[in-house]
């Protein structure tokens, strides 16, 4: 079955460090990662796909096949970044998003 | 910018009531999904909806469930006998196109069986 690992519940840093989380995922087509984002007491929002290879708000994320993982990173915090930041997959074919448990990303100042 | 909208934003039932859950997703778009969150889990698919009928729907939609489009702007999840482990965080959201866009989702509403 499809699964979307993300190890750490609770990440945080001081304003300015690098930030990296880990999305872990087990498919073995070709999936399509997501990273939403959920600021405090707002809906979940699409922060980036892979397929657009964008940088949003100073984040990146690449899809490697090999260690089957979309890590989200960030070479700078700032503490409006505080917020719970999701990993999903589509699979081929489908519309259904597989969600990680979430990781709360806590940027102090 | 438009947005997914939701109804209520918390429900409190009693277990073997029936609720309905609504949703007006976003004009233009065509399909259409449910996801529910339990406290502390991660968020979990429902199901999908184009064209008037279902596309795909997860183990946890069973006979219980059910999903309607009544007229041309909202969409409904409607659970029919609850129970006390359907306390959860209910997402709707929309897609134009699942292939190339995004899917866009509601603030929730916050279902809690007593």
């Amino acid at each position: 079955a499809q699964r979307v690992t993300q190890p750490e519940k609770l990440l945080s840093v001081f304003k300015g460090a690098p930030v990296e989380l880990k999305c872990n995922y087990s498919y073995s087509g070709s999936p399509e990662l997501f990273w939403y984002v959920q600021y405090s007491r707002q809906r979940l929002q699409l922060l980036l796909r892979h397929i657009s290879r964008e940088s949003i708000k100073g984040f990146t994320a690449d899809l490697n096949k090999g260690e089957t993982s979309f890590h989200l990173k960030k070479p700078f915090a700032q503490e409006e970044d505080s917020a719970m930041y999701y990993c999903a997959l589509r699979r081929y074919n489908t519309d259904k998003l597989i969600f990680g448990t979430g990781t709360r990303l806590q940027v102090f100042p | 910018e438009p947005e997914v909208t939701q109804t209520p934003s918390h429900q409190v039932t009693q277990m073997g009531q029936e609720v309905i859950l609504r949703c007006v997703p976003i004009s233009n778009h065509l399909y259409f999904y449910w996801y529910r969150q339990i406290l502390g889990q991660k968020v979990e698919f429902l199901v999908s909806f184009y064209n008037n009928e279902i596309s795909e729907k997860s183990e946890i939609f069973d006979d219980q469930f059910s999903v309607e489009r009544p007229d041309g702007s909202n969409f409904t999840l409607k659970i029919r006998s609850t129970k006390l482990e359907d306390s959860a965080m209910y997402f709707c959201a929309s897609s134009a196109d699942p292939s190339t866009d995004t899917q866009y989702f509601g603030p929730g509403t916050r279902l809690t069986v007593l």
